[in-house]
């Protein structure tokens, strides 16, 4: 079976300082993976995701992450922090051998961004 | 309208009501989701319907009964729910290709608080 772990369930920054969210993975074959943000009173929205190819993958507002198979880890970063992105942030996996969107989410990490 | 949007936002209701909540996708996708979103707890799937056949139920109570009339509509009823139920609801839906890795859309979700 899949499971995601994030480590931290609170993130702080200044603004202007580096974002790294962390997240590893468990899982027999390589999964794709994905980080969605949520921002108050609202539904996720996909940041970016990593099926295949090029390990580091770009996404939305600025955040990329990397895919790191020996680490088994796919940490969310952003070099520059804005008030904005101020949310919480989930790493989720979905098995590559099905054709349905079964996501399995980790418990999520909340980002503070202080003036 | 696009993306998915679901109705009610917010909902209180007492243990012996019956209620229903709306989902309805104007992406044209072929799949559709509920999840539950509990404070600290991490997301869980609750039921995957694919072309409005349901596919998986993940030992949802029976006091949770699906309905997914069309592609575009999806609805959870409520009976009889319990306090500990009370959480937000979120749909989602996608467009499976058989090869997983296929972005999910997220609703806004319905914020449930059983009194």
């Amino acid at each position: 079976a899949q499971s995601v772990t994030q480590l931290g369930s609170h993130v702080s920054v200044s603004e202007g300082a580096l974002v790294l969210l962390r997240c590893n993975y468990s899982s027999s074959v390589p999964p794709y993976l994905f980080w969605y943000v949520q921002y108050p009173n609202q539904g996720l929205q996909l940041l970016l995701k990593y099926t295949t190819g090029a390990t580091l993958v770009k996404g939305i507002n600025g955040f990329e992450a990397e895919f790191k198979k020996s680490e088994t880890s796919f940490h969310l970063t952003k070099p520059s922090a804005h008030m904005s992105d101020a949310a919480e942030y989930f790493c989720a996996v979905a098995p590559r051998n099905t054709g349905f969107q079964k996501l399995v989410f980790g418990t999520g990490t909340r980002l503070l961004v202080s003036p | 309208e696009t993306g998915v949007t679901q109705t009610p936002r917010h909902l209180v209701m007492g243990m012996t009501n019956k209620k229903s909540l709306k989902c309805e996708q104007h992406l044209g996708h072929n799949a559709m989701y509920w999840y539950k979103q509990s404070a600290k707890k991490p997301l869980e799937l609750m039921f995957v319907y694919s072309l409005e056949e349901r596919v998986e139920n993940n030992s949802v109570p029976s006091r949770f009964s699906p309905e997914c009339p069309n592609s575009s509509h999806l609805f959870l009823h409520l009976h009889t729910l319990q306090p500990e139920d009370s959480a937000l609801y979120l749909c989602a839906s996608s467009q499976e290709t058989g090869e997983g890795g296929t972005e999910a859309f997220f609703g806004q979700g319905t914020r449930l608080t059983v009194v």
